[in-house]
Parts: structure tokens; C-alpha cells; sequence
């Protein structure tokens, strides 16, 4: 089954600071990838999502880029804010046995004031 | 509010006991999924449902156990409890079976003692 890596676990940036979480999955036949944002105790809120079609998607500070090749995608935020801290999963599916989603192990991103 | 609502928010049971946790999706949304979250750890997809027959399953325990009603509401039933199965239990919905983005529940937060 599919297999996702996401780096790095934990990433610590300054306010104002650009931030990138990449993500690798395994199978090639993956078509959507959706990042989701998990604040403290909360529920994960999708972000962005990208889409096999496409090799990049901006909205607004986030930006996510697919290089299909390689099998990796990376989710890049600009300017961070204090209120960018949280939890960042990314996710792969193929579309098949009805979207099972599989994300990556997370990555806690800490934006210092 | 993602419109995905799971009930109880917390429960607090034995060792060896059994418990149901009830999901209801989005108005319209045909698949339902559950996952586990153990303290600080990732996503566990568990299983899929999709109007009203399982489609995929995850890394799912034998003791636990789910079903999608015809209603659409769908019910985690967890069994013969161990310490090791407290964490949060969240339910997804999506429009299709195919790549639509998942809307969490808030999640309900199972504690074993």
C-alpha cells in the first residue's frame, strides 16, 4: 500500500520567516494530495490541496508544489505568523479502495514571535 | 464547523470494557472514515465506509468493529478495552468515494484506565 514520509517532525522559524514541510509517497499511482493543519486539541482543517494535473497551487501565504517524478510534494508557507503553529499532515491517495487517505507523520511547526 | 458531528466528546471507561462511538457526516456526504490519534502521534486510518459498504480498511484491531447505517450515520464500536486504545477518535466525511477532501469531526477522546 501506499507510503508516506513527511520531514522534517518538528521545525521552529522565526515570525516573518518562510517554512517548508516535504512529503514523499511511494505509489506512483497517487492523483491527490490535500495538507491538513491540526491546532492543539483540535480537529485537522485541510489547507490546500493539489491534484496530479497540476505542479503547483498558491493560496494566498501557502503554496504546495507536486513533482510527480520524484513522488514528492512540499507545502511552503511565507511569512509565517504565531498563528501558523500547529500540526501539518500531508496526505496521499490514489483514488482507488475509495480514497483512503494516507498522510505522513506530521510535522510540528513553531513560529517564535 | 465542519458540519461532521461525533458524539460523545469524551468517555471514560475500564479495561476490558466495550464502547460505541457514533458519527454523523455532512449533509450529503456518502463516505465515512475513522481514525485514530494516539498522544502527539499521527493519523491511524482505521476504516472506510461508503454508503453504506465498507470500502477500505486500515490497520483495524479485531475488537474493533464499524458499520454505516442507511441513514449514513456510521458507528465505531471498540471492544474488550485496553490502556493501549486511549487516544482520539476521529470520524471524516467526504462527498464520493473518489479524491474529494475529508471534513473532521471534532473528535471523541477515549480514556482506558
Amino acid at each position: 500500500g501506499e507510503n508516506v514520509e513527511q520531514h522534517p517532525s518538528t521545525l521552529s522559524v522565526q515570525e516573518g520567516d518562510s517554512a517548508v514541510i516535504k512529503c514523499t509517497y511511494s505509489d506512483s499511482a497517487s492523483n491527490y494530495f490535500p495538507w491538513y493543519k491540526q491546532e492543539l486539541g483540535k480537529r485537522p482543517q485541510l489547507i490546500i490541496d493539489i491534484r496530479s494535473n497540476v505542479g503547483e497551487k498558491k493560496d494566498q501565504r501557502i503554496a504546495v508544489t507536486l513533482n510527480k517524478t520524484a513522488k514528492h510534494f512540499s507545502l511552503h508557507i511565507t511569512e509565517t505568523q504565531p498563528e501558523d503553529s500547529a500540526v501539518y499532515f500531508c496526505a496521499a491517495s490514489n483514488g482507488n479502495a475509495g480514497n483512503m487517505l494516507t498522510f505522513g507523520g506530521g510535522t510540528r511547526l513553531m513560529v517564535k514571535p | 464547523d465542519s458540519g461532521v458531528t461525533q458524539t460523545p466528546k469524551h468517555l471514560i471507561t475500564a479495561t476490558g470494557q466495550r464502547v460505541t462511538l457514533r458519527c454523523s457526516p455532512r449533509s450529503g456526504d456518502l463516505s465515512v472514515y475513522w481514525y485514530q490519534q494516539s498522544l502527539d502521534q499521527g493519523l491511524q486510518f482505521l476504516i472506510q465506509y461508503y454508503n453504506g459498504e465498507e470500502r477500505a480498511k486500515g490497520n483495524i484491531l479485531e475488537r474493533f468493529s464499524a458499520q454505516q447505517f442507511p441513514d449514513l450515520h456510521s458507528e465505531l464500536n471498540l471492544s474488550s478495552l485496553e490502556l493501549g486504545d486511549s487516544a482520539l477518535y476521529f470520524c471524516a466525511s467526504s462527498v464520493t468515494g473518489g479524491n474529494s477532501p475529508l471534513h473532521f469531526g471534532n473528535g471523541t477522546r477515549l480514556t482506558v484506565t
